[in-house]
């Protein structure tokens, strides 16, 4: 069984760079069938796509927020990180690395989730 | 971005009530469609994707259909574990989006 666990920071002061990692435990980051990607939620709202990346290590941003976005694999580890530098308290939200299905398939698998708070 | 509309906002239902959520996108997106269910606290779960396949171990009384820009998931009979937001996605294009929810409440 599958299974992907975010972990980091859970409080990040404004300026300074987020830094998330997702463990995937059950399976190869480095399978050609899916891609793995990056979802926030801030508090109370709804789903926010921040970018995604591929076995071969190409990535995709979210250009709303692109300048302050890397998003690495390690696949050696079997993990994949986030960075998202100058955070401001627009930042603070829930950060949920997932497991995408190429072509027309969706987000299959999730982890929990880790709760990001940008405060001083 | 495409972006991506629910109706309605919220509802209120009870068990064995049949419920149907729609999502309408700004441009067409064909197929790339996926619907999540979303309880307090916990992360999305994939419920269905290509607009109309069942995700494994999901229950058959959810069913989705639609493509272009209109698509519709639909709950034949309300069950108590189903109380939860509903979020629709394309996958179409970069970035994909997710419409904004639609929160099911108990009557």
């Amino acid at each position: 069984q599958l299974q992907l666990q975010e972990s980091g920071p859970g409080l990040v002061k404004p300026s300074e760079t987020l830094s998330l990692t997702c463990n995937v435990s059950g399976g190869s980051i480095s399978s050609t069938s899916y891609y793995w990607g990056w979802i926030r939620q801030s508090p109370g709202k709804g789903l926010d796509w921040i970018g995604s990346i591929y076995y071969s290590g190409s990535t995709y941003y979210n250009p709303s927020l692109k300048s302050r976005l890397t998003i690495s694999l390690d696949t050696s580890k079997n993990q994949f990180s986030l960075k998202v530098s100058s955070v401001t308290a627009a930042d603070t939200a829930v950060y949920y690395c997932a497991r995408a299905q190429m072509g027309v398939g969706g987000l299959d698998y999730w982890g929990q989730g880790t709760l990001v708070t940008v405060s001083s | 971005d495409i972006q991506m509309t629910q109706s309605p906002s919220s509802l209120s239902a009870s068990v064995g009530d049949r419920v149907t959520i729609t999502c309408r996108a700004s441009q067409s997106i064909s197929s790339y469609l996926n619907w999540y269910q979303q309880k307090p606290g916990k992360a999305p779960e994939l419920l269905i994707y290509a607009a109309s396949y069942l995700q494994s171990g999901v229950p058959s009384r959810f069913s989705g259909s639609g493509s272009g820009t209109d698509f519709t998931l639909t709950i034949s009979s309300l069950q108590p574990e189903d109380f939860a937001t509903y979020y629709c996605q394309q996958s179409y294009r970069a970035p994909q989006t997710f419409g904004q929810g639609t929160r099911v409440e108990i009557k």
